[in-house]
């Protein structure tokens, strides 16, 4: 299977500050990847799919890129919603896999 | 709009089965795959089954393999998961969602999950 490897792994911000998260892939997978956000005691949510391209209804706040192995989603001004847990995602083949997670807190 | 509505969890014994159901509304259920992805407390998500939209396509973790069986019925637009079995390392929340290019996709729209804890 395809590890996923999502760094930091717990961020403290403040709301209007700049967030990038990465993940990196174990092999390439093109631009098979996509972002969610998941809040405490919900289901995650789709923010960012094939890498760079945004979901319908997401803020632009939010943006994606890379390709290959190594992909970044990037917040450009934090806002109090976005306080949550992001996961990345592979779909280059059936057995998808996931990030452990970054928890973004409030510093 | 969307909509995926998990049932079925609950408390089972160590070795024991549980069948799990999601009922899909607001899209064509047919013409799409779907699968259950689960996360154990306080851990990250782990995808754990994928069935193809006519049913005959089917794939599963290595860490289930064996032990689940993932079944749509069209008719119904309703999917499945029967869990056998069951291992206290199977404790978890189980979403279903639905699954964006064919099987191997990512995945637009998740139900709110069902809780399965396995202990005795």
């Amino acid at each position: 299977d395809i590890q996923m490897t999502q760094s930091p792994s717990t961020l403290s911000a403040s709301v209007g500050d700049r967030l990038t998260i990465t993940c990196r892939a174990s092999q390439s997978i093109s631009s098979w990847l996509a972002w969610y956000q998941q809040k405490p005691g919900k289901a995650p949510k789709l923010l960012i799919y094939k890498a760079s391209s945004l979901e319908s209804g997401v803020p632009s706040r939010f943006s994606g890129s890379g390709s290959g192995t190594e992909f970044t989603l990037t917040i450009s001004s934090l806002q109090p919603d976005d306080f949550a847990t992001y996961y990345c995602q592979q779909y280059n083949s059936y057995s998808r896999t996931f990030g452990q997670g970054t928890k973004v807190e409030i510093k | 709009e969307v909509q995926l509505l998990e049932s079925g969890g609950g408390l089972v014994q160590p070795g024991g089965s549980l069948r799990l159901s999601c009922a899909a509304s607001g899209f064509t259920f047919s013409t799409y795959a779907m699968s259950w992805v689960r996360q154990a407390p306080g851990k990250g998500l782990e995808w754990v089954s994928v069935v193809s939209a006519g049913g005959v396509g089917t794939y599963y973790a290595d860490s289930v393999k064996g032990r689940f069986t993932i079944s749509r019925d069209n008719s119904k637009n309703t999917l499945y998961l029967q869990m056998s079995s069951l291992r206290a390392e199977d404790t978890a929340v189980y979403y279903c969602a639905r699954d964006i290019y064919d099987t191997s996709g990512y995945f637009a729209n998740w139900g709110q999950g069902t809780l399965v804890t396995v202990s005795s």
